[in-house]
Order: C-alpha cells, then structure tokens, then sequence
C-alpha cells in the first residue's frame, strides 16, 4: 500500500524565521520526490525536485533520506507570500502506480 | 501561453445526470492525469493517460470514466454522478509521465446534490 505522510498543521511561523518540514514515504522502492505548493482553493504548482543530494532554490532547501525514508523542505528568512500547503509527491517506477500526493502540510506566516 | 484548461469550472448538478468535465492541454504532453481533492484527504488520482488510447485507474476511479481520443484531450465523464463525488477536480499534465513536473488546470468544483 502506497503512503505518504505529511503533518497537516497549520503551523503558524513569525515572518523572518526558518521553518522545516517533513514528509515520510512507505514504498522503499519510490523513485521521484517532489515538493509542490498550493494556495487557497488554487492549483497545485510545482516547487522544486528532491534530488538525492539534495538541492537548494534561493530560501528553499529540500532533501533526501532514502535509508529514513523522507524528504524534508526548509525555508529561510519566510515571507508572508510563502503562506500556502505545501504538498509532498512520490512517484514509483514500473506498473500502473502514479503519482502520490500527500496530504499537504499548511504554512501560515505571522507579520 | 502553455496551460491546462477545464471546463466547466463551476458545476452544481442533479444526482444521475450525466456530466462531462473537459480538460485540454496545448503543450504536447504524452501524460495526463485527473485528481479529485477533498478536505482531510488530499489529492487522489482517478485516472490516468500514459498516450493516446491508453489509460489506467488511478486509486479511486469508482463511478468516472475517461477517454483519450486526443493527445490533447482528457475529459472525464461522471455517468450518474452521487453526492460522494461533490469535490475539487485538477486536470494535469506531464512531458515527462509521473517522474515529471505536473501541470495543473484551475479546478473544477463540483457539487452534485
């Protein structure tokens, strides 16, 4: 059974600070991870990939742990626009699995 | 401008009567996909298009149905719609399948009382 667990929230973070979260996956044998972001009622938009090195994108940092079996997304200096869900996608290679999404985790920056 | 359209966006209807919600794609993508979202459940794929004539169920294609006639097209079709399918639908697409960045279209927000 595919899974992907992110903490709902909301977390409520002062503007300015770094704010990090998680997302843990089950299937050992997922091959793509990415981070996607979705505001109030919006579409979902791609953020960034989760390569397994890791990868930086100005504030946005995300990262790998295939031995954990998570990827992580860390946000510096956070602005009132990043207020949004934040939702976590793995995907499997092979057979007729797609794309799983998590079920988002909401971020509110505080003024 | 590359984009995924869906029509219509708002859609409020009877149970049992048959509906079309349409999605088109002007980027030439191969994959495409539709998603239903519901609070406290997130995204959950109903069907998904891998090219032209060929679709697969996604986790919950109970009472959809889809057709991929056209690279460009994916509509997906509620025969006798219930009020368990009131939701929000996004239509996506990739170039690259699943691996790849996902393009969303607007949403269509469905009540079906």
């Amino acid at each position: 059974r595919k899974e992907v667990e992110q903490d709902p929230g909301p977390f409520n973070v002062p503007e300015g600070a770094t704010v990090a979260f998680n997302c843990t996956y089950s299937n050992s044998a997922s091959q793509s991870f990415f981070w996607y972001r979705q505001d109030c009622r919006k579409e979902p938009k791609l953020l960034m990939s989760v390569y397994s090195s890791g990868n930086e994108d100005g504030r946005f940092t995300a990262q790998l742990n295939r031995a954990s079996q998570y990827i992580s997304l860390l946000i510096r200096d956070s602005k009132l626009s990043d207020s949004a869900t934040y939702l976590c996608v793995v995907t499997t290679g092979g057979g007729a699995d797609g794309l799983t999404f998590g079920k988002g985790t909401h971020l509110i920056i505080q003024p | 401008e590359a984009q995924v359209t869906q029509n219509p966006r708002y859609l409020i209807t009877v149970t049992g009567k048959k509906l079309t919600v349409t999605c088109s794609q002007n980027m030439n993508h191969e994959y495409m996909s539709w998603y239903r979202q519901d609070p406290g459940l997130g995204l959950r794929q109903i069907y998904y298009s891998m090219n032209v004539e060929v679709t697969d169920k996604g986790d919950v294609p109970e009472g959809y149905k889809v057709s991929r006639k056209e690279k460009r097209n994916f509509p997906l079709i509620l025969e006798s719609p219930s009020p368990n399918q009131t939701s929000l639908y996004f239509c996506a697409s990739s170039a690259s399948g699943r691996g790849g960045e996902q393009y969303f279209g607007p949403g269509t927000r469905l009540t079906v009382t």
